[in-house]
C-alpha cells in the first residue's frame, strides 16, 4: 500500500495567488482529514470528510479556504487568494471506520 | 522542522533508558486516545491507541497509561533508541459523538548518546 499521497511536496507562491493542494487517500478508507501544522499553533484540523461528504469544516480559517472531495480517491484543498500567514505544512490523512488517521507526508507551503 | 523550539517541551533521555512522555488532555468526555510520533520532515505516524474503558495498553516497547480522574495520558518507551528521537503527540476523540481527532502541542524526545 502506497499510503496517503500528497502533491506537491513543496509549494512556493506569491501573495494573492491561488494554491491547490492535492491528496489521494489510502484505498478503502472512508474518512479524509486536512490538517495544518505551524510552530505557533501546532496541528489544527481544518476539515474532514466521511464517504466524500464534508462533515465538519469549522476549522477552516476563512472563506479563502475551500476543500472538495469529488470521489473516494481524491481531495483538494484550495486557498484563494493566498497570504503569507497561510505558510505552513498541510497534511492530509485518511482512516477506515474508527477515526485513527494515517497521515501523508505533507505539503510545505510558503507564501511570499 | 515544523516543531522547532518555541513552545515545545523537550525530554532528554539517555540511550537505553526508559522514556515517559506525559499529556494532559482537555475534554473529560473524550473516550479514545492516540499517540503519534513525528520525525523531522515527515507526517505523524500512529504508535498506539487506547479507549477510555481501559487504563493500560501495551505494544512493542511502548505502553500507554490512562488516568481519567486527572485527565492524564502517558507514553512509556522502553530501552530508548536513537530512532526514537522525534516529537510525540497525544490526540483525543469523542468516539461515539464526533469523529474529530484533536491533537495536543507535542513533546520533543531527545536521545543522549
Amino acid at each position: 500500500d502506497a499510503g496517503v499521497i500528497q502533491s506537491p511536496r513543496h509549494e512556493v507562491t506569491e501573495m494573492g495567488q491561488e494554491v491547490t493542494l492535492r491528496c489521494k487517500p489510502i484505498s478503502g478508507h472512508d474518512y479524509l482529514f486536512w490538517y495544518r501544522q505551524t510552530m505557533m499553533r501546532g496541528l489544527e484540523l481544518l476539515i474532514y470528510f466521511n464517504n466524500n461528504v464534508p462533515i465538519d469544516d469549522s476549522g477552516m480559517p476563512e472563506d479563502r479556504f475551500s476543500a472538495k472531495m469529488p470521489n473516494a480517491s481524491f481531495s483538494t484543498l484550495k486557498i484563494q487568494p493566498s497570504e503569507p500567514r497561510d505558510s505552513a505544512v498541510y497534511f492530509c490523512a485518511s482512516s477506515e471506520g474508527l477515526p485513527r488517521p494515517f497521515f501523508g507526508p505533507g505539503t510545505r507551503l510558503t507564501v511570499l | 522542522g515544523e516543531n522547532v523550539g518555541l513552545h515545545l517541551p523537550t525530554l532528554s533521555v539517555q540511550e537505553g533508558d526508559n522514556s515517559i512522555i506525559n499529556c494532559a488532555y482537555s475534554n473529560s468526555a473524550s473516550d479514545y486516545f492516540i499517540w503519534y510520533k513525528q520525525e523531522s520532515g515527515k507526517g505523524p505516524q500512529f504508535i498506539i491507541d487506547i479507549r477510555s474503558n481501559m487504563d493500560k495498553r501495551q505494544g512493542q516497547r511502548v505502553t500507554v497509561l490512562l488516568n481519567k480522574t486527572v485527565k492524564h495520558l502517558s507514553l512509556q518507551i522502553a530501552a530508548t533508541q536513537p530512532g526514537d528521537s522525534a516529537v510525540y503527540f497525544c490526540a483525543e476523540n469523542l468516539m461515539n459523538r464526533d469523529d474529530k481527532i484533536i491533537f495536543g502541542k507535542g513533546t520533543r524526545l531527545h536521545i543522549l548518546p
